[in-house]
């Protein structure tokens, strides 16, 4: 079965500074890997997702993340953060078509200002 | 485009009694997932539909939910009875295709007393 490791409930961050919110993932197979955000109260939103390719993703508001196979890992990471890029964020994985998304616990990033 | 649609905001209703949730997805878009989350975890799927057949309700407590997507577009979900332990957001997304980011709602917040 397929699974998501957040390994941190919080990350704190200067604002500023680089962040990285961790990932750890379990699947057969080859991953289908995802990250989204999460605002209070509203629903999660699409930053970015590797499928197959370059093993470094871009996506929306200068984030990226890192698939390392070898690791079975894919690290949330972004050069300089912002004061309003803390949220609650997702890591998610699909070993498939046809195989649902699991959602990670989530990880709180506070960025101080 | 239009986003995902959901409603009601908020709900709160007594425990036993019967409540429903209603989303429309974005246009175009065959897959519509129901997602529970509790606060402090991730979205937990109750229900994939492709079209409006259901792909996967594994997860879904039939003895208490049920859910419909009659013309392949507009979802309910509904509960009944409903139990305390069924509080949390209930969210709706869609997505294109089974490699493409799901979109989400911004959810229904459901408190049972």
């Amino acid at each position: 079965a397929q699974s998501v490791a957040q390994p941190e409930d919080q990350v704190n961050v200067a604002e500023g500074n680089p962040l990285t919110v961790k990932c750890t993932y379990s699947v057969s197979g080859n991953p289908y890997l995802f990250w989204y955000v999460q605002y209070p109260n509203r629903g999660l939103q699409f930053l970015l997702k590797y499928i197959t390719g370059d093993n470094l993703v871009k996506g929306s508001y200068g984030f990226e993340a890192e698939f390392n196979k070898s690791q079975t890992s894919f690290h949330l990471k972004k050069p300089s953060a912002l004061v309003s890029d803390s949220a609650l964020y997702f890591c998610a994985v699909r070993a498939g078509e046809g195989q649902n998304f699991v959602f990670g616990p989530g990880t709180r990033l506070s960025v101080l200002p | 485009e239009a986003g995902v649609a959901q409603s009601p905001r908020y709900k709160i209703i007594e425990k036993r009694q019967s409540v429903a949730f209603w989303c429309n997805p974005i246009s175009g878009h065959a897959t519509l997932y129901w997602y529970q989350q509790i606060l402090g975890q991730g979205p937990k799927l109750l229900i994939q539909f492709q079209n409006n057949g259901v792909v996967d309700d594994s997860q879904l407590p039939k003895d208490r939910f049920s859910a419909e997507r009659l013309k392949g577009v507009d979802s309910t979900l509904k509960i009944q009875p409903a139990k305390l332990e069924d509080s949390a957001v209930y969210l709706c997304a869609s997505s294109g295709g089974f490699n493409q980011p799901q979109h989400f709602g911004d959810g229904t917040r459901l408190s049972i007393l």
